[in-house]
């Protein structure tokens, strides 16, 4: 089974702030990559797929990049409703997917 | 605007099976495009894929749950179910159904099931 490695686990920053969370996948896996976001009580948000589109509706601060092994997503601007978990989930075996294990972005 | 709505019971005694079921409205379970599938989030954890099935009847499952899942679909119902047998306490968590074309697009609320005696 392809792993996915996110790191940091957690991370702080603030209002404004630009940030990069890291993907790391076992084996290449092209770029078939989405990153989600989830605030508590709710369900996961899809915000990118092919590890750099943007979903419908998606502010375009956030941005994603990287193929092969290692992704970035990154949130230039950070808005108070940014701080979430974010995770990102491969599906090069689709449908057999798998996610990273989260990083949670806090307020400093 | 698709929707999914899991719905089944929120308690489960170990060694029971855990039944759901996620009913789809706002579009066709039997569209050729997608898979549907199940995640689950133990409290306080990450995400953790169950398995999908395609409306067909094709089902793929995560080798760490195969041996105790079951998904099926009812197209006639437009609605698709999981089946978890010999539950124990580690299988307590929300469980979500969500449409899935590579990723996941569309997710339901998500439900907390459970197991206690």
């Amino acid at each position: 089974a392809i792993r996915m490695t996110q790191s940091p686990s957690s991370l702080s920053a603030s209002t404004g702030d630009r940030v990069t969370i890291t993907c790391r996948a076992s084996q290449g896996i092209s770029s078939y990559l989405a990153w989600y976001q989830q605030k508590p009580g709710k369900a996961p948000k899809l915000l990118i797929y092919a590890a750099s589109t943007l979903q419908s509706g998606v502010p375009s601060r956030f941005s994603g990049s990287g193929s092969g092994t290692d992704f970035t997503l990154t949130i230039s601007c950070l808005q108070s409703e940014d701080f979430a978990t974010y995770y990102c989930q491969q599906y090069y075996s689709y449908p057999r997917i798998t996610f990273g294990q989260g990083t949670r972005l806090e307020i400093k | 605007q698709l929707q999914l709505q899991e719905s089944g019971p929120g308690l489960v005694k170990p060694s029971e099976t855990l039944s759901l079921t996620c009913t789809v409205s706002g579009g066709s379970i039997s569209s050729s495009s997608y898979y549907w599938g199940w995640i689950r989030q133990p409290p306080g954890k990450g995400l953790e894929w169950i398995g999908s099935i395609y409306y067909s009847g094709s089902t793929y499952y995560n080798p760490s749950l195969k041996s105790r899942v079951t998904i099926s679909v009812d197209t006639s119902k437009n609605q698709f179910s999981l089946k978890l047998s010999s539950v124990t306490a580690a299988d307590t968590a929300v469980y979500y159904c969500a449409r899935q074309f590579r990723a996941f697009d569309y997710w339901g609320q998500g439900t907390l099931v459970t197991v206690s005696s």
